[in-house]
Parts: C-alpha cells; sequence; structure tokens
C-alpha cells in the first residue's frame, strides 16, 4: 500500500485551464504539506494543514487552493494556469513535531 | 526565520570515494535535522534524522551528526556506490505541531563507475 499517493503523476494543460492535483495519505497523519519543486530542484512550501486547518500559508497566489474534505486527503486546485506554474508538486504528511515526513511520488505539471 | 544552507552540486565522485556534504542551518532553539535523497523520477525519501545536539543519525552508511556549536549536519559515507546517484536535501523542522520542513538547496551527487 502506497504511504502517500498523488494523482495524477503527469499533467500537462494550456495556459488559462483550472486543474485539480489529488492527495491521499493513508498513515493516520495529522499534517499534510504542498511543495512545489522547480527546474533546479529548490523545495519550496506552499501549503501546511494541521487536523484540517491550514496553519501555513506562504506567499503563494491566491490561483492556488488547498481543499481538505477530511484528514487523509490534502488535494490542491489551480485557476488560471500560467507558464510559471510547470513544476513538480510533493505532497507530504507527517505526525509533526521531529518526526519524519512521507513524501508522495509529485505531480509533474507542464503548463504550454 | 529558519534556513538551511548546503554546498552545491554537482559533487562528481569515482566508485568507493569517500562522500562529505556540507549542511549549515540558522534557526531558534533545538529543530530537528533530516537528510531526505531523491532518486530520479521519484519522490523524497528519509535518508537519516537527529532530533538533539551530539546526535547521530545513520541509515545505509550514511551518517551525520548534529553539531549545535556549528550549526551543522554534515552528510558522510565512506565508500559511495553507483547507485547512491541522487540528489541530497538537508531539512529542520521545529518540534511544534504542523511545523512546516524546511529544505535546502539540494545537493546532486553523481557516482561514476
Amino acid at each position: 500500500d502506497t504511504a502517500v499517493s498523488q494523482t495524477p503523476k503527469y499533467l500537462v494543460t494550456q495556459m488559462g485551464n483550472d486543474k485539480s492535483i489529488k492527495c491521499e495519505q493513508n498513515l493516520g497523519h495529522d499534517t499534510m504539506y504542498w511543495y512545489k519543486q522547480d527546474s533546479k530542484k529548490f523545495l519550496k512550501i506552499m501549503f501546511s494543514y494541521n487536523n484540517k486547518e491550514l496553519i501555513i500559508n506562504e506567499t503563494v497566489p491566491n490561483r492556488f487552493s488547498p481543499k481538505s474534505p477530511d484528514k487523509a486527503h490534502l488535494n490542491l486546485h489551480i485557476n488560471s494556469l500560467e507558464l510559471g506554474d510547470s513544476a513538480v508538486y510533493f505532497c507530504a504528511s507527517r505526525f509533526g513535531g521531529n518526526t519524519e515526513a512521507f513524501f508522495g511520488q509529485g505531480t509533474r505539471l507542464t503548463v504550454v | 526565520g529558519d534556513s538551511v544552507t548546503q554546498m552545491e552540486g554537482p559533487v562528481t565522485l569515482s566508485e568507493e570515494a569517500f562522500l562529505t556534504i556540507n549542511c549549515t542551518y540558522t534557526a531558534t532553539g533545538y529543530p530537528s535535522l533530516f537528510w531526505y535523497v531523491q532518486y530520479p523520477g521519484e519522490g523524497l525519501q528519509l535518508l537519516l534524522k537527529a532530533t538533539k545536539a551530539d546526535d547521530k543519525g545513520s541509515n545505509k552508511g550514511f551518517e551525520a551528526t548534529y553539531r549545535k556549536e556549528t550549526t551543522s549536519f554534515h552528510l558522510e559515507k565512506g565508500s559511495v556506490q553507483v547507485s547512491d546517484s541522487a540528489v541530497y536535501f538537508c531539512a529542520l523542522s521545529q518540534n511544534n505541531a504542523g511545523n512546516m520542513l524546511t529544505f535546502g538547496g539540494g545537493t546532486r551527487l553523481m557516482v561514476k563507475p
């Protein structure tokens, strides 16, 4: 069983479209994250959810919106996609504190 | 805010060479420190961690010691293999519920036969 699963793995779409990336974890973790990895491999935190409440919201455009229907899911919805949104997006989860985070396989988003 | 700095790559080594990847951090208090590895086309996997000063994390022949006095967590391996070729990330996390992992910029390691 995959601990943290993301779908889709690849997403190619045109500028201006709206898309969603889904993330599910079966580890019982209470904190989930979305990270963006650019072409130089730099990882930037986008959102953090703890017990269904947004507790960290970095300075990302408001075109990006996280949605958490329950503790096991944190989906990422993106409106009006732009070329600069092309990147690999990673979902992760953990219990918090000094525990390790488990990462999904990533979603490679390409905006054309 | 918290930050992590690690040496830029790529680091290119021959098989069986000794590896060091430097990592230093800036943070308040006593964060936990981690090394993650990313193989091509995959997500990040925990390699090792240390949660307090002087702790040594180790896994798969890799080691790193939490040095509070030098705010460092350097990754070492005595003899690298071709299969160790990957991108390595140093990260820290404050010990509060929900706190994010702050990552360094990553270091690509290439091991040649």
